[in-house]
This record gives C-alpha cells, sequence and structure tokens, in this order.
C-alpha cells in the first residue's frame, strides 16, 4: 500500500493564480481530511469528508473548495491565490474504529504563493 | 472555537531523561490524539485515548487523558535520539470523533 499520496510536493504561485493540490489514498478510508501547518501554529483544519460526495468545512475554509466523488480521491482547490496561503498542507484519511477516527497523513505540499 | 495549548514549547533534554509534556484545554474533547512529526514529514499517530482518566503505554512513552477529558500529558521514559521530533495533541470536537483541532506542538531535542 502507498498510504496517503500528495502531488506536488513543492508548488510556487503568482497572487491570484488558482492550482489544486492532489490528495489519494489507497486504505479505502471513508473518512480525509485537509490541514494547513503554518510555522510554529500546529495543524489547522480546512475542510474534511466522511465519504464520497459528502464534503464539510473545517476551521478555515475560506479560498479553498474540495470535492469527493470518490473514496480513494480528495482534491483542495485553491482559487485566486493570496500570500496568506503560503503554507504547508496536509492530507490525511481515517477510518472509524472503537468510537474514533485514526488519521494517516500524506508528506505533505509546500506551498509559497508570492 | 475550542482551543488546545501545549507545554512546553521548546524541550531540550539529555539521552536518558525523563520528561511530561502537555495538552491542556477549557473545552471537553470527545478524543484525543497525540503525534510526532519529524521535519519533512507528516505527522504520525501514536495513540488515542478515548476515556476520561484513561492511560494507554506504548513501550517507553505514557499517554494520559484527564478525568474531564479536557487535558491530555505524554511521558517519555529514559529519552533517546530517536524521540526527537515535534509532538502534537490533537482533540475530537463533534461527538463522533471525526472534527480536530490541533494544538501548536513541543519541539523535543534529546541529545546524545
Amino acid at each position: 500500500n502507498a498510504g496517503v499520496t500528495q502531488t506536488p510536493k513543492f508548488r510556487i504561485l503568482k497572487i491570484g493564480q488558482s492550482m489544486t493540490l492532489q490528495c489519494a489514498q489507497d486504505m479505502n478510508h471513508n473518512y480525509m481530511y485537509w490541514y494547513r501547518q503554518d510555522p510554529g501554529m500546529g495543524l489547522k483544519l480546512i475542510y474534511y469528508s466522511v465519504g464520497a460526495g459528502i464534503t464539510d468545512k473545517g476551521e478555515v475554509p475560506n479560498g479553498y473548495n474540495v470535492s469527493r466523488s470518490t473514496t480513494e480521491d480528495f482534491p483542495l482547490r485553491l482559487e485566486l491565490a493570496a500570500p496568506s496561503q503560503t503554507s504547508v498542507y496536509f492530507c490525511a484519511s481515517g477510518y472509524r474504529a472503537s468510537g474514533r477516527v485514526d488519521q494517516f497523513f500524506g508528506p505533505g505540499t509546500r506551498l509559497t504563493v508570492l | 472555537t475550542q482551543l488546545l495549548e501545549q507545554s512546553p514549547q521548546f524541550l531540550s533534554i539529555q539521552e536518558g531523561e525523563n520528561l511530561t509534556v502537555y495538552c491542556n484545554s477549557s473545552s471537553v474533547f470527545s478524543s484525543l490524539q497525540w503525534y510526532r512529526q519529524e521535519p519533512g514529514e507528516g505527522p504520525v499517530l501514536l495513540v488515542t485515548v478515548v476515556t476520561g482518566g484513561e492511560v494507554k503505554k506504548l513501550k517507553r512513552l505514557t499517554f494520559q487523558f484527564g478525568d474531564a477529558r479536557k487535558d491530555s500529558s505524554l511521558h517519555i521514559t529514559a529519552a533517546q535520539p530517536g524521540d526527537t521530533g515535534l509532538y502534537l495533541c490533537a482533540g475530537g470536537v463533534d461527538n463522533y470523533g471525526q472534527n480536530f483541532v490541533f494544538g501548536p506542538g513541543t519541539r523535543l531535542s534529546v541529545l546524545p
């Protein structure tokens, strides 16, 4: 199993450009998440999904969009990139067991907006 | 917004020492998770605790969830250089434990 894969690993965008961060998992997990991690700030939840066709906002959804058409894929779309979106983006997948959800993270995408 | 605080922010110790790091909030969480993150990588789940007062052990690591489910601690016995990393706690903020808030982390350095 490859686990959670993210592409690209690095990207530089100009202000106002758009892009899609790709995330895929091969563990058949129902839950998927997008987080951003700013230096010294921990992780903040952007969007999450509890299954194909279902998405919900997290703590910091503004400026982002997601879709979940399949169990495996959960792309994150940035429209009109802004310098404030410079961050490291992590995708995670998870499964429910014994009343909780255990999350497994991908390696991250480092995005710089100039 | 539910917030998690972690202390200390930074910790540098010698190999073989014991240490405890803390994760605190004024809010109640449905579950509490601890992760370790190394530079350039994603966080790796160490443990999930769901019951107030629950204690879990993972080799030299001991995790405890507070009785009121508002706080947690991670104790490492006889730390090794391989324990170096950023330790993050994350709380489940809904009844289903599927939506999480993370603390800012404790950066641990274990010197040989």
